[in-house]
């Protein structure tokens, strides 16, 4: 069964700080997808990444993707309280078809 | 606004009723995916479609049922409902029939009393 681990669950951030959300998953899959959830709403797609060393940067976030390594990479740049938010990372399974199985998501707060 | 419409936005019943969440998909996309969120489970994938036939199921009760028309809108049937049953009901799509980006719609929160 596939696993898709997300750390931390929970990041409480300052403005102006960096730092990293990891997706660990357990299967061999080469595509890997960063979604945004703000409260009650639905889930937007952020980044899509579709091989080996892929990086993707819009605004503030950057992500990349490590096959070998299994681990994808979402870095926060100077953050600002417009991404708070819960992230959540997916991957396709291949035994399940072609469904997305997404992690727990990380839920982030940015305060001042 | 992603282009995958759902119906309705909120939904109260009881325990033991049947209910009906419906989906309309993005403009010329051929699959249609069924997910649930929840507080403990986070968001499960339940089941897809692909031009009306069923192609991948997840962890969907047998209490839980799904068909895709010929018009390619979707339909998810909850039966004999449970108080763990009350989420967040997510209809998503995308044109291929494996694989790529998903599209979600607004979801349908189901409140079971």
């Amino acid at each position: 069964e596939l696993k898709v681990e997300q750390n931390p669950l929970f990041l409480s951030m300052q403005e102006g700080k960096n730092y990293t959300i990891y997706c660990n998953y357990s299967t061999t899959s080469d595509r890997l997808y960063w979604y945004r959830q703000d409260p009650g709403k639905s889930l937007e797609s952020l980044f899509v990444l579709l091989s080996n060393g892929a990086v993707k940067q819009e605004g503030r976030l950057m992500a990349s993707l490590d096959t070998k390594a299994r681990l994808s990479t979402l870095h926060i740049t100077a953050a600002v309280h417009d991404l708070s938010a819960t992230y959540f990372c997916a991957v396709e399974d291949g035994q399940a078809g072609t469904a997305l199985i997404f992690g727990k998501g990380t839920t982030l707060s940015v305060s001042s | 606004d992603s282009g995958v419409t759902q119906t309705p936005k909120h939904l109260i019943t009881a325990t033991g009723q049947r209910v009906t969440l419906r989906c309309s998909p993005r403009s010329g996309d051929l699959s249609v995916y069924w997910y649930q969120q929840s507080l403990d489970q986070g968001l499960q994938f339940l089941i897809q479609y692909y031009n009306g036939e069923e192609r991948a199921k997840g962890n969907i009760l047998e209490r839980f049922s799904a068909q895709q028309f010929p018009d390619l809108h979707s339909e998810l049937n909850l039966s004999s409902l449970e108080l763990g049953d009350s989420a967040l009901y997510f209809c998503a799509s995308s044109p291929y029939n494996g694989g790529g980006e998903l599209f979600f719609g607004e979801g349908s929160r189901l409140t079971v009393l």
